[in-house]
């Protein structure tokens, strides 16, 4: 699987977007980027996935470059309570989906 | 619809006991996988099983570590022998099928070997 590359941390003041960038500049065609969320010492939340297209859901956006070697998590209205430890991750279609958790993105929501 | 669940939450062993985790996955799902968490680390996978068949169990430990998935019943992730450095956070994840889906996990359980 794609190795990805995360900044260690960020801030985003409560109500602000926060735009998270995430690296993988060897993804193959058949690899999905997903994003998961660990907040405090919880179990991984999954937010978001996807292959070319940008995707939305109740959570985030997902927002892929053309050439698929990077891509933004946007949290549109953060909150404190999405303070949390942010994994881009990269996985491929076929065989086991094993998912390789990279050190993340520590963000931290400030009031 | 209930998510994975996991217990015990918290299990204390002391060194040389055994430790049995158990992972029920979320309804309909038949693919669990198994992840470690030691402290102040990422998670690390460890080992992939259907019903009744391990299908990756490359990041298991080769020795004291063992994991099955019964037909009826949860997936039970066993550790003899246990030691120190086996105190961590383990979290297991089920998915609907192989190929795209979502991998959901649970609360996790956290053993601490004294």
């Amino acid at each position: 699987d794609a190795k990805t590359t995360q900044p260690p941390s960020m801030d985003c003041a409560e109500g602000r977007a926060a735009n998270l960038p995430c690296n993988h500049s060897t993804i193959s065609g058949n690899e999905y980027v997903y994003w998961y969320r660990q907040i405090h010492s919880q179990g991984p939340q999954y937010i978001i996935h996807g292959l070319k297209n940008n995707e939305t859901n109740e959570m985030a956006s997902l927002i892929i470059t053309e050439d698929r070697k990077s891509s933004t998590l946007i949290l549109p209205h953060a909150t404190l309570r999405d303070t949390a430890v942010y994994y881009c991750i990269v996985s491929s279609l076929q065989g086991a989906q094993k998912l390789v958790f990279g050190q993340g993105t520590r963000l931290t929501i400030n009031p | 619809n209930a998510g994975v669940m996991q217990n015990p939450r918290h299990l204390v062993r002391r060194r040389g006991q055994e430790a049995r985790l158990r992972c029920s996955p979320m309804k309909g799902h038949s693919h669990v996988y198994w992840y470690r968490q030691l402290p102040e680390e990422g998670l690390k996978f460890m080992v992939y099983l259907q019903k009744e068949n391990i299908i990756d169990e490359s990041g298991m430990p080769k020795e004291r570590f063992s994991a099955e998935f019964p037909k009826e019943g949860p997936s039970i992730l066993r550790i003899q022998q246990v030691v120190r450095g086996d105190s961590a956070a383990y979290f297991c994840a089920s998915s609907q099928m192989m190929s795209t889906d979502t991998q959901y996990f649970g609360p996790g359980t956290r053993l601490t070997v004294l």
